[in-house]
């Protein structure tokens, strides 16, 4: 198994400005993954931090809003831009080696004002 | 892509019951099938993971089985407990690995 932590556990921010969310493993992994998790609602992937190269985006999602970078197997960032309200959600990073299970962090609680 | 749908949203029940949560599925079967557990305000936690030829699993108080006839999946928790009150989601693979979460049922065990 992998332990995943996550800082900041939870921010408030202006509208217009940025947050970068840092996603820390305690072992090499071969997959790391973003996602978001509006209020009620189920888990939705962001993208799939690759290592050493550009993120894979899922439909929906686009780089300038959300750049993600994975300099190594244990380490990985979301940067969430150009805030506005409908960006208050929770952040969750997760990670993999076998391809199947995924071990996620404890979430990153971003409100926008 | 999958539409997964689970039960209910919310699942009330007496302590010592089973509770008896369903996952469905709409398109490809895949190779397998996770269950994961969330606490408020904690990420999911893995539980169990049934592959397409596996008709059932167990670890200790849980169970579960994958029918690809069906597309479904059912989760069993025995005994339940109060501290077995959280949400439980439903993941599914797509062939990259990446997985498609249902919405998640809540279950609430009342002492």
């Amino acid at each position: 198994s992998a332990v995943i932590s996550q800082k900041p556990s939870r921010d408030i921010c202006q509208r217009g400005t940025s947050l970068t969310i840092q996603c820390q493993v305690d072992s090499q992994v071969t997959m790391m993954f973003w996602y978001r998790q509006q209020p009620g609602q189920s888990l939705t992937l962001i993208a799939t931090a690759n290592q050493g190269s550009e993120a894979t985006y899922e439909s929906g999602f686009v780089i300038d809003k959300f750049p993600i970078s994975r300099p190594n197997l244990t380490f990985s960032t979301l940067t969430v831009s150009n805030l506005s309200p409908e960006d208050s959600s929770i952040y969750l990073c997760s990670a993999g080696s076998s391809g199947e299970t995924q071990y996620f962090g404890p979430g990153t609680r971003l409100l926008v004002l | 892509s999958q539409k997964i749908e689970q039960n209910s949203e919310a699942l009330n029940i007496q302590e010592g019951k089973t509770a008896t949560l369903t996952c469905n599925y709409t398109n490809y079967s895949p190779a397998y099938l996770q269950w994961y557990r969330q606490d408020p305000g904690r990420g999911p936690v893995f539980l169990l993971l049934i592959r397409e030829n596996e008709k059932e699993k167990r670890k200790e108080r849980l169970k579960v089985t994958f029918d690809t006839t069906l597309k479904q999946s059912l989760f069993h928790i025995t005994a339940s407990q109060p501290a077995d009150s959280a949400t439980y989601l439903c993941a599914l693979p797509s062939n990259d690995y990446k997985l498609s979460f249902g919405a998640g049922t809540t279950v609430t065990v009342r002492a």
